[in-house]
C-alpha cells in the first residue's frame, strides 16, 4: 500500500532564510513522488516530480526536493523564501497505477 | 483549452437532499478523480476512472456515485447528502501513463459544499 506522511502540519520561516519540508513515504513499488502546492483558494499546482533519473529533483520558483530510498524521505527544500511561497503543500506519492495518494499537507507561513 | 471545469463552485443542501457536482476537461485526459479535501486531512481520493466506460473506488466512496458516459464528464453525485459531506471537493486529470506530462495531476477550481 502508499501511503505518505508530512511531518510538520504548520511550518513558520522569515522571508530570505531556508525552507525544509519534511516528508516520508512507503510504498510496495518503486515510488513516483509529488509535491504540489495550493495558495489560498486556488486549486492545486504541480510543484516537480520525481523520476528515477535523478534523486535531487527541480521544480518551479526555486524549489527542489531529493528522493533518499534508504530513509524513505522525499523533502521539500527551497534556498531562500519569499512571501509569495506562503501556501499549503502537499506530497502525493503514485501507485502506479495513476492513483496518487496525497498527504495531510504542510502550511507554510512566511514572516516578513 | 479551459482545463478542467468545475460547478457549482458553492452549494448549501440540507441533510438528505441530492445533488450532482459537474466536472468536464477539454484536454482529452484518460484518466479522471474526485477528490475531497478536509482540514487537516489532505485530499482523499473518492473515486477515478480510466476512461469512459470505467470507473473505481477510491479511499472514502461511500455516500457517493460517479459515471463516466465521456472521455470529457464525470460528475459526482452525492445521495442523500449527510454532514459528514461538508468538504471542499476536487476534480482532476490526468493524461495517463508514466511520464513526467502523463501523471500531472490538473486540478479544478473546488466546490465548497456544507450539508446542514
Amino acid at each position: 500500500a502508499q501511503s505518505v506522511t508530512q511531518l510538520d502540519s504548520h511550518v513558520s520561516v522569515s522571508e530570505g532564510t531556508p525552507v525544509l519540508l519534511r516528508c516520508n513515504y512507503s510504498s510496495s513499488y518503486s515510488p513516483s513522488l509529488f509535491w504540489y502546492v495550493q495558495h489560498p483558494n486556488k486549486g492545486l499546482q504541480l510543484l516537480l516530480k520525481y523520476t528515477s533519473a535523478a534523486t535531487l529533483v527541480k521544480g518551479i520558483n526555486g524549489f527542489e526536493a531529493e528522493f533518499k530510498k534508504s530513509e524513505t524521505s522525499f523533502h521539500l527544500t527551497k534556498p531562500s523564501a519569499h512571501m509569495s511561497d506562503a501556501a499549503e503543500y502537499f506530497c502525493v506519492v503514485s501507485d502506479n497505477f495513476n492513483k496518487f495518494y496525497f498527504g495531510s499537507g504542510t502550511k507554510l507561513n512566511v514572516k516578513p | 483549452n479551459a482545463g478542467v471545469t468545475q460547478t457549482p463552485k458553492f452549494r448549501i443542501l440540507k441533510i438528505g437532499q441530492s445533488m450532482t457536482l459537474q466536472c468536464t476537461q477539454d484536454m482529452n485526459h484518460n484518466y479522471m478523480y474526485w477528490y475531497r479535501q478536509d482540514p487537516g486531512m489532505g485530499l482523499k481520493l473518492i473515486y477515478y476512472s480510466v476512461g469512459a466506460g470505467i470507473t473505481d473506488k477510491g479511499e472514502v466512496p461511500n455516500g457517493y456515485n460517479v459515471s463516466r458516459s465521456t472521455t470529457e464528464d464525470f460528475p459526482l453525485r452525492l445521495e442523500l447528502a449527510a454532514p459528514s459531506q461538508t468538504s471542499v471537493y476536487f476534480c482532476a486529470s490526468s493524461y495517463g501513463g508514466q511520464g513526467y506530462e502523463g501523471e500531472k495531476l490538473f486540478f479544478g477550481s473546488g466546490t465548497q459544499l456544507s450539508v446542514l
